[in-house]
C-alpha cells in the first residue's frame, strides 16, 4: 500500500462549488504539506502543519484552508473554486529530516 | 521573495551526461535538494547536499554546489531512457524550483 494516499485522483468542478481534497499516510510523520503544480511554476506551497494543532500558511495560501483532523490526515479545501485554481496538487510527509514523501496527486479542474 | 530557478527543459542522447542547473538566493539554505517526477507520479527525493559541501557523489549522480555563486548543479553520468522526468531543485525544503524536463533521445 501506498505511504501517502490522495483522493480523489481526478476531479472535475464548476466555479464557485466547495471542494475538498483529502490526504492520508502511514508513514507515523508529524509534518504534512500541500503544494500545487503548475507548468512552468513548479511546486509551490499552499499550507504546511508540524503537528495536529499547528497550521501554517504558504506562499500562496489565499483562496485556501485547511484542516489536520490526525496526525495522519490531512485536507485541503477550496471554499469557491475559481478557474485559476486547476492544477494538479501533492499532499506531502515528512519527518524533519531532509526528505519528503509525495502522494500521487490530485487533478483539479475547475470550469 | 526568495526564488528558486532552473531551466525549464534539457534534452540529451542516451549514453550523454546531463547537467541540470539551479540557481536559489536565499543564502540561509541549509540543505539543498534534488526531486525527481515521473510522469503521472509525485516527486521523490534523489539526494541532498548540505550547505558546507562542495560536492557529493551517490553512484551515476553528482551534486555540485558553488555557494559564493549560490548556485546547484545535478550531473548524470550515462543518462538513460529511464531517466526522462522533470527533476526539481529545491531549498530547505519547502521552496521548489519550476522543475527541469529532462528527455532522453536513444
Amino acid at each position: 500500500d501506498a505511504d501517502v494516499t490522495q483522493t480523489p485522483r481526478n476531479r472535475i468542478t464548476k466555479t464557485g462549488k466547495r471542494i475538498m481534497l483529502e490526504c492520508s499516510q502511514t508513514k507515523g510523520h508529524d509534518r504534512m504539506y500541500w503544494y500545487r503544480q503548475d507548468p512552468g511554476l513548479g511546486l509551490r506551497l499552499i499550507y504546511y502543519s508540524f503537528d495536529v494543532k499547528d497550521i501554517n500558511k504558504g506562499e500562496i495560501s489565499d483562496g485556501y484552508s485547511v484542516s489536520r483532523q490526525a496526525q495522519a490526515k490531512f485536507s485541503l479545501s477550496l471554499e469557491s473554486a475559481i478557474p485559476n485554481q486547476t492544477a494538479l496538487y501533492f499532499c506531502a510527509t515528512s519527518d524533519g529530516n531532509h526528505e519528503q514523501y509525495f502522494g500521487p496527486g490530485t487533478r483539479l479542474t475547475v470550469t | 521573495g526568495e526564488d528558486v530557478e532552473q531551466s525549464l527543459f534539457l534534452s540529451v542522447r542516451e549514453g550523454d551526461s546531463s547537467v541540470i542547473n539551479c540557481t536559489y538566493t536565499d543564502s540561509s539554505s541549509t540543505y539543498l535538494y534534488w526531486y525527481k517526477q515521473e510522469p503521472g507520479a509525485g516527486l521523490q527525493l534523489l539526494t541532498y547536499i548540505f550547505s558546507n559541501m562542495d560536492m557529493k557523489q551517490d553512484q551515476r549522480l553528482t551534486v555540485l554546489l558553488n555557494k559564493k555563486d549560490k548556485h546547484l548543479s545535478l550531473r548524470i553520468a550515462d543518462t538513460q531512457t529511464g531517466d526522462s522526468a522533470i527533476y526539481f531543485c529545491a531549498e530547505n525544503d519547502m521552496r521548489f524550483g519550476a522543475g527541469t524536463r529532462l528527455t532522453v533521445k536513444p
